[in-house]
């Protein structure tokens, strides 16, 4: 069973911090997907990684995939409000369907 | 534009009320997905098209009745749910099967009562 650990589970920082939010597994994944949902809202995609060490960046937000392909990281520099949210690690399953991890919310307070 | 479409944006419904759900996109994508998510929980999958055709049903009940009249649109039928249904139930799409990169919609607040 593919199974993705995300980490922490709750995090909350003040404005101009940095973080970041790990997602874990024992399986290797062809990709894996990052999202930020907003409450009562659908998932928006962030990133897709694809290439084993693979690092992205996006605007402040640094998406890094494992050598392996079994973990990734996110990591925000300078965090700001708007950067609160539901952040969701994702990666394909073996029927098409995307395995979710837990979710990190984050909180960043002004 | 990676943008899918959801209506309504919010749904109340009795348990006896027969209710649609409605999706949308226009991005040529060949595969489309149900998603159920409960409040702090991620989503979970109801139902996969491919192509048109039904390729995943999740073991969701059949008070959820799914349809794909053509490659951009898909409903989900609501018949009989219980308030255990209520839920953010979101759509998304993908290039085709097996393709990673979903794209979600912004989902239909579902209460029923």
């Amino acid at each position: 069973t593919q199974l993705l650990e995300q980490s922490p589970q709750f995090l909350s920082i003040q404005e101009g911090e940095n973080l970041t939010v790990y997602c874990n597994s024992s399986s290797v994944f062809s990709s894996l997907q990052w999202y930020r949902q907003e409450p009562g809202e659908g998932p928006v995609l962030l990133v897709t990684v694809v290439t084993g060490g693979e690092v992205k960046k996006l605007k402040r937000l640094t998406f890094q995939f494992g050598d392996a392909r079994k973990d990734s990281s996110l990591h925000i520099t300078a965090a700001q409000p708007g950067d609160t949210g539901l952040y969701l690690c994702a990666g394909g399953g073996s029927q098409g369907n995307l395995i979710f991890g837990k979710g990190t919310k984050l909180s960043v307070k002004p | 534009d990676t943008e899918v479409t959801q209506t309504p944006k919010h749904l109340v419904m009795g348990m006896t009320n027969k209710k649609s759900l409605k999706c949308e996109q226009h991005m040529g994508h060949r595969a489309m997905y149900w998603y159920k998510q409960k409040a702090k929980k991620p989503p979970e999958l109801m139902f996969v098209y491919s192509y048109e055709k039904l390729s995943i049903n999740e073991s969701v009940p059949s008070r959820f009745s799914p349809e794909c009249p053509n490659s951009s649109l898909l409903n989900l039928h609501l018949h009989a749910l219980q308030p255990e249904d209520s839920a953010l139930y979101l759509c998304a799409s993908s290039e085709g099967p097996y393709q990673e990169t979903q794209y979600f919609g912004p989902g239909t607040r579902l209460l029923v009562l």
